[in-house]
């Protein structure tokens, strides 16, 4: 059974600060791995989707790396703004339904 | 992009009520929708897999009497919770994929509140 860790669970940084988010999935069977960000009462918004095929996907200030074989995904986040500030969920799509971490929830202080 | 669509926004109940919540995919067709269920600070959980045309499938442990799922339509699935109980106040998310596409689209979520 697949199961998505994040770490850290709660990640507080001042403005202006790169930091990276990571993921470990236990089956590396995938067919893809997707980063979303969730703000307080709100649905996803894709950030990011890494096919099993791909290391890494970039967009913005933001770069996600994925290392199938170890199991393993980080979302960087470089030059953090308060806007910024959300819940980090990552997900893997299988041979299930895409099955979610707890999530990373992200503070940037400004 | 693709977008998905999910109505209402947030609603109140009564306990013992029914509540119907609504997922449109609005340019593409989706013929498998997900239903997800969210508690506070916790991850997305899977309900139920919605598949046009056919009964949906229910994950271990969700009564599916109690979740009515719809899915009447390539554009429309629907999630009813029947008999509406405090402990069934969450944070309810649809999404769908494209034909052929692994990339999940997830509606904006329902709040549902029993009381």
């Amino acid at each position: 059974k697949q199961e998505v860790t994040q770490i850290p669970a709660a990640l507080s940084v001042p403005e202006g600060e790169n930091l990276v988010l990571n993921c470990s999935f236990t089956d590396s069977a995938i067919y893809n791995l997707q980063w979303f960000r969730q703000d307080p009462g709100k649905g996803l918004t894709s950030l990011l989707l890494i096919q099993s095929s791909q290391r890494e996907q970039t967009s913005g200030r933001l770069n996600a790396s994925l290392d199938k074989s170890s199991g393993r995904s980080t979302l960087y986040i470089a030059a953090s703004q308060p806007g910024d500030s959300a819940t980090y969920l990552c997900a893997v799509s299988g041979n299930t339904p895409l099955v979610f971490g707890k999530g990373t929830r992200l503070s940037v202080i400004a | 992009g693709a977008v998905v669509s999910q109505h209402p926004s947030w609603v109140i109940c009564k306990s013992g009520t029914s509540v119907k919540i609504e997922c449109r995919s609005l340019d593409f067709q989706a013929t498998t929708m997900f239903w997800y269920r969210q508690f506070p600070k916790q991850s997305l959980m899977l309900m139920a897999t919605s598949n046009e045309g056919s009964k949906a499938t229910y994950e271990q442990g969700v009564e599916k009497d109690k979740f009515l799922i719809n899915h009447a339509s390539l554009t429309l699935s629907t999630l009813t919770v029947t008999s509406a109980h405090p402990e069934d106040s969450s944070f309810y998310i649809c999404s769908a994929s494209k034909e052929g596409d692994t990339e999940a689209f997830f509606g904006q979520g329902t709040r549902l509140t029993v009381v």
